[in-house]
């Protein structure tokens, strides 16, 4: 979906360096999230944002951490990259549930595949 | 949020309905069952959802049986570029995560 962007599509990167990696969106919506998938996996969260003041950790974020720089940016850090995190991340965004005419339904980027040697 | 059950993968000729299953034998009253697909390590795509009652829009049907412990999603006429994994997820609407599992492989062939 051309509404949610994420650089760079393609990165390769050396244990222990640290690596942003970052999400823009023009679709208006307050929620924003990061998600990681493995190979043969289904999508696992890392870090979810509500607004720019709400930040709140998923399933899985050690190693990780995020920056809500405005309601249309949010990225992902990783501090000192390594092995393991060779993964494709994908960012996602949704409406705000309980308002009138949304379906909070979340829309996702086009990946960002990481791969850490 | 309720755990999900999907078969592995499934096959279905162009132009033929795929009926995709999905047990949610755990599922609670307030949670909704909703369908995502992810086309070869694109970014997931949003399909479709429901509670309760039967649901369709331009891209598919779902079907959730009266119990609500399991439901079909149906692509009534497949084309080659349905060729996707699918994914059942259930989840509150209070809440923001989704959980996704392995999904079903589908394969549409000509």
């Amino acid at each position: 979906d051309a509404d949610v962007t994420q650089t760079p599509r393609n990165r390769i990167t050396k244990t222990g360096k640290r690596i942003m990696l970052e999400c823009s969106q023009t679709k208006g919506h307050d929620r924003m999230y990061w998600y990681r998938q493995d190979p043969g996996l289904g999508l696992r969260l890392i870090y979810y944002s509500f607004d720019v003041k709400d930040i709140n950790k998923g399933e899985i974020s050690d190693g990780y951490s995020v920056s809500r720089q405005a309601q249309a940016k949010f990225s992902l850090s990783l501090e000192s990259a390594i092995p393991n995190q060779t993964a494709l991340y994908f960012c996602a965004t949704s409406d705000d549930h309980g308002l009138a005419g949304t379906t909070d339904t979340q829309y996702f980027g086009p990946g960002t595949r990481l791969t850490v040697l | 949020d309720a755990k999900t059950t999907q078969p592995t993968s499934m096959d279905c000729a162009e132009g033929r309905a795929a009926n995709l299953p999905c047990n949610h034998s755990t599922i609670s009253g307030n949670e909704y069952v909703y369908w995502y697909r992810q086309i070869h390590s694109q970014g997931p795509q949003y399909i479709i959802h429901g509670l309760k009652n039967n649901e369709t829009n331009e891209m598919a049907s779902l079907i959730i049986t009266e119990d609500r412990k399991s439901s079909t999603l149906i692509l009534p006429h497949a084309t080659l570029r349905d060729t996707a994994v699918y994914y059942c997820i259930t989840r509150s609407y209070n809440t923001d995560k989704l959980i996704f599992g392995t999904g079903t492989r589908l394969q549409v062939f000509p």
